[in-house]
Order: structure tokens, then C-alpha cells, then sequence
């Protein structure tokens, strides 16, 4: 299995700020990495597919990168309703997920 | 436009069958691909199988001795049955889109599953 390891767990961050989540594979993933938001009681929703492709109708303040085993989702300027927990995802042989890093408000 | 809802028992006695149902609206079944994922309470996520448009199936090997998927086509619905349930299966249960390149795009609700005697 390729493990995913999320960093931090749990990030406090301001109004505004920039923000940077990481997801780091156990094995070179070749870019198949997936990037999801998941609110307190509802379903995740997809943010970024295979590594840097925007999904229809989420906003560009959103933005990944990376490559081999390391990868970055990016808000550029975080507002209140971007509180979630964030989860990676990767897809080299069957799909796996990270444990999440949840984002809060400092 | 695009819909998926899960549904089935609440509560499943250990080492009893689950069954779930997935009806979908919005999509053709013989178009596009749904997986199974699950989410203990609190916890990740796990990509549990899929069905794909053709009709053919792929199963997490952590999973795949228990676990079935299926569909009706006809009556746009995907099944899931996994047998020999214990406590650790509870969770929330989600069928999702699922796309070539193996990400999710369109999630149900969930439904969530307690397994306890």
C-alpha cells in the first residue's frame, strides 16, 4: 500500500492568511494526487485533481503542487468558511487517503 | 442534476451482512463509475471498491474477501454487501463518482452504520 502522510494535523491560521498544507507518499505517485474538503457533518468535496487541475466551481484562492512523493494545497488568502479538514489522496495503484489536517481559525 | 443516496440499516449485529444501496439521478450508470468509501466516525477515509461502467469490479485486497459490488442499471442503483461485520466496520458509508483517474467528484450524503449487538 502507498501511505500518505499529512503535515500538520491541525493548523491554526488568521483571516487572510496564506496557507500551506502538505501530503508527502511513501512511493513516487507520478502527480495522482487529489486534494479534498471535508466540512463537520457533510461530505467531502473535491478541490483538486492530479495535483494542480482546479474542480469546476471552487474557488482560486485554492491551489496545489508537487511532484514524486511530495505535494502542496495552497490557500492564498483563507477566509472563515474555508474551515474544514482537508484530505489527500492518492491514486497509483489503488486509491489511498491521508489522515487530514484540520484547519481552524486562530 | 447529479445526485447519489445512500440508504440501508443503521445498525448491523456483529458478524452479520451489511447491505447498502446507492440510487443515483442525474448520470448513467453504464457512463460513469461509483466506489464505495467509507469513514469510521472521527476518522480517514477508506476507498473500499468500485464498479465501473463497463460492469467490472476492483476491491481494496484488505477488503476484497468480504466485500461485493453490484448494480441494477435499470433501476440506477449500486449495492454494496460485506459480510462478517465487526465493531471496527462502523462508520459512515459514502458511494461517490468516480472518475478514470481516480478521483471523487460527486458524494452522497452518507449513511451511517453501527455495528453493535
Amino acid at each position: 500500500d502507498i501511505q500518505m502522510t499529512q503535515s500538520p494535523s491541525l493548523l491554526s491560521a488568521s483571516v487572510g492568511d496564506r496557507v500551506t498544507l502538505s501530503c508527502k507518499a511513501s512511493q513516487n505517485i507520478y502527480k495522482y494526487l487529489n486534494w479534498y474538503q471535508q466540512k463537520l457533518g457533510e461530505a467531502p468535496k473535491l478541490l483538486i485533481y492530479y495535483t494542480n487541475s482546479l474542480q469546476t466551481g471552487i474557488p482560486s484562492r485554492f491551489s496545489g503542487s508537487g511532484s514524486g512523493t511530495d505535494y502542496t494545497l495552497t490557500i492564498s488568502s483563507l477566509q472563515p468558511e474555508d474551515v474544514a479538514t482537508y484530505f489527500c489522496q492518492q491514486y497509483n495503484s489503488w486509491p489511498t487517503f491521508g489522515a487530514g489536517t484540520k484547519l481552524e481559525l486562530k | 442534476q447529479v445526485q447519489l443516496k445512500e440508504s440501508g440499516p443503521g445498525l448491523v449485529q456483529p458478524s452479520q451482512t451489511l447491505s447498502l444501496t446507492c440510487t443515483v439521478s442525474g448520470f448513467s450508470l453504464t457512463s460513469n463509475s461509483v466506489s464505495w468509501v467509507r469513514q469510521p466516525p472521527g476518522k480517514g477515509l477508506e476507498w473500499m471498491g468500485a464498479i465501473w461502467s463497463g460492469g467490472s469490479t476492483d476491491y481494496n485486497s484488505a477488503l476484497k474477501s468480504r466485500l461485493s459490488i453490484s448494480r441494477d442499471t435499470s433501476k440506477s442503483q449500486v449495492f454494496l454487501k460485506m459480510n462478517s461485520l465487526q465493531t471496527e466496520d462502523t462508520a459512515i458509508y459514502f458511494c461517490t463518482i468516480t472518475t478514470v483517474l481516480y478521483y471523487f467528484d460527486y458524494w452522497g450524503q452518507g449513511v451511517m452504520v453501527t455495528v453493535s449487538s
